[in-house]
C-alpha cells in the first residue's frame, strides 16, 4: 500500500495568515493527489484533485501543487470558515489518506 | 438537489451483523461508481469498499469476507451488508461517489459527493 504523511499534524494560525500543509507519499503517484476539507461533524469537503486543479465552488484562495512524491496544499489568507481538518488522498493505486493536519485559530 | 443519505448504522454487539443504506438522489447508482468511507473516532479516512457501474467491487482487506457492498438500482440506493463485526469496526460510514477528470491522457479519481454518514458503534 501507498503511505501517506502528512505534516505538520496540527497547524495554529490567524486570520489572514498564509499557510501551507505538506503530504508526501511513499512512492511515486504522479499527479493522482487529492486534498478534502473536513469540519466537525460533517462529511469531507472535496477542494483540490488531479494536484492543483480547483474544485468547482472553492475559493480561489485555496491552491495545490506537487507531482510524484511531495504535494503541498496552501491556503493564501486563512479565513474564520477555512478552520477545519484536511487530508490528503492518493488515487494512483487504491485509495489511502493522509493522517490530517488540524488547522486552529492561534 | 444532488446528495447522498446514509442510514442503518447504530449500537451493535461484537459478531453480530448491520446493514447500511445510501439513498442516492440527482445521480444514477448504477452507472456510477460508489464507494463507502469510514472514520473511527478521532481517526483519519479509510475507503473500505467500491462497487464500479459494471458490477466489479473491491475491499480493503480489513473487511474482506465480512462485509458486502451491493445496490438496488430500481431505489437507487448502496448498501453495505457489515457481519461479523468486531470493535475497530466502530466508525462513521459515509458513501462517497467517485468521479474522474481526464486530464491530457491521464484519469484522475476522486470522491466528490458524500452523504453526511451514519455512526456504527459496535460494543458489548
Amino acid at each position: 500500500d501507498i503511505q501517506m504523511t502528512q505534516s505538520p499534524s496540527s497547524l495554529s494560525a490567524s486570520v489572514g495568515d498564509r499557510v501551507t500543509i505538506t503530504c508526501r507519499a511513499s512512492q511515486s503517484i504522479s499527479s493522482h493527489l487529492n486534498w478534502y476539507q473536513q469540519k466537525p461533524g460533517k462529511a469531507p469537503k472535496l477542494l483540490i484533485y488531479a494536484a492543483s486543479s480547483l474544485q468547482s465552488g472553492v475559493p480561489l484562495r485555496f491552491s495545490g501543487s506537487g507531482s510524484g512524491t511531495e504535494f503541498t496544499l496552501t491556503i493564501s489568507s486563512l479565513q474564520r470558515e477555512d478552520f477545519a481538518t484536511y487530508y490528503c488522498q492518493q488515487s494512483y493505486t487504491a485509495y489511502t489518506f493522509g493522517q490530517g493536519t488540524k488547522l486552529e485559530i492561534k | 438537489e444532488v446528495q447522498l443519505v446514509e442510514s442503518g448504522g447504530g449500537l451493535i454487539q461484537p459478531g453480530g451483523s448491520l446493514r447500511l443504506s445510501c439513498a442516492a438522489s440527482g445521480l444514477t447508482v448504477s452507472s456510477s461508481y460508489m464507494s463507502w468511507v469510514r472514520q473511527a473516532p478521532g481517526k483519519g479516512l479509510e475507503r473500505v469498499s467500491i462497487t464500479y457501474s459494471d458490477g466489479t467491487t473491491f475491499y480493503a482487506d480489513s473487511v474482506k469476507g465480512r462485509f458486502t457492498i451491493s445496490r438496488d438500482n430500481s431505489k437507487n440506493t448502496l448498501y453495505l451488508q457489515m457481519n461479523s463485526l468486531r470493535a475497530e469496526d466502530t466508525a462513521v460510514y459515509y458513501c462517497a461517489r467517485d468521479r474522474n477528470t481526464k486530464i491530457a491522457v491521464a484519469e484522475y479519481w476522486y470522491f466528490d459527493l458524500w452523504g453526511r454518514g451514519t455512526l456504527v458503534t459496535v460494543s458489548s
